[in-house]
């Protein structure tokens, strides 16, 4: 799988939308972007993945640019909950390989602050 | 629904002692996981499993053992506790179809070994 990097901290403005930034500049043509989360004491947290196109749920919205070397995630009104470390992953779609694991990083440590 | 849900949440083992780590799915996925993280590190898979009755090593499986009866249930065993064992472990869930499917997490067990 791809290797990322991301910041390793942020800071947010409560209500304010939170950017996160990834690179992820040797993505193979297979490869899907992930996010997930993990705030304090509890599992990771799965958000939103995408191939190609910019993706959109309840939680978060994912732009991949057009050559696929980076994403940013966007938490439109960022609350205190969100607080967390976020984890950009690139993951190959190589289907019915459950072998396949999440590899996990060092992340982004968000801060979202009153 | 639950989701995926482990037990115990904590537990404080002696050095040679055994334990199995409960996990369990009511989301009806094939794909079941085993990951332990370490302090500040990321997650690293243990054993995973495609379906009742089948299950594979992953990246450090040295001192486990699992079992696959049941859709519903994936334990983990630890036959003699090591320190290096210390860790928190979290199971996860998915549908089949590999790096299109995201995985779902439980809170995890946190487990000392002394």
């Amino acid at each position: 799988d791809a290797k990322t990097t991301q910041p390793p901290s942020m800071d947010c403005a409560e209500g304010r939308a939170a950017n996160l930034p990834c690179n992820h500049s040797t993505i193979s043509g297979n490869e899907y972007v992930y996010w997930y989360r993990q705030i304090h004491s509890q599992g990771p947290q799965y958000i939103i993945h995408g191939l190609k196109n910019n993706e959109t749920n309840e939680m978060a919205s994912l732009i991949i640019t057009e050559d696929r070397k980076s994403s940013t995630l966007i938490l439109p009104h960022a609350t205190l909950r969100d607080t967390a470390v976020y984890y950009c992953i690139v993951r190959a779609s190589s289907n019915n390989n459950a072998g396949n694991m999440l590899t996990f990083g060092g992340g982004t440590r968000l801060m979202v602050k009153p | 629904n639950a989701g995926v849900t482990q037990t115990p949440k904590f537990r404080i083992l002696k050095i040679g002692q055994s334990m199995t780590l409960q996990c369990t799915q009511d989301m009806n996925h094939n794909y079941m996981y085993w990951y332990r993280q370490d302090p500040g590190m990321g997650l690293k898979l243990i054993y995973y499993s495609v379906g009742a009755g089948i299950t594979d090593k992953g990246e450090v499986p040295n001192g486990y053992n699992v079992s696959r009866s049941t859709t519903e249930d994936f334990p983990l065993r630890l036959e003699l506790a090591a320190p290096s064992q210390t860790s928190v472990y979290f199971c996860a869930s998915s549908y089949p179809g590999g790096g299109n499917q995201p995985q779902h997490f439980g809170d995890g067990t946190r487990l000392s070994i002394l």
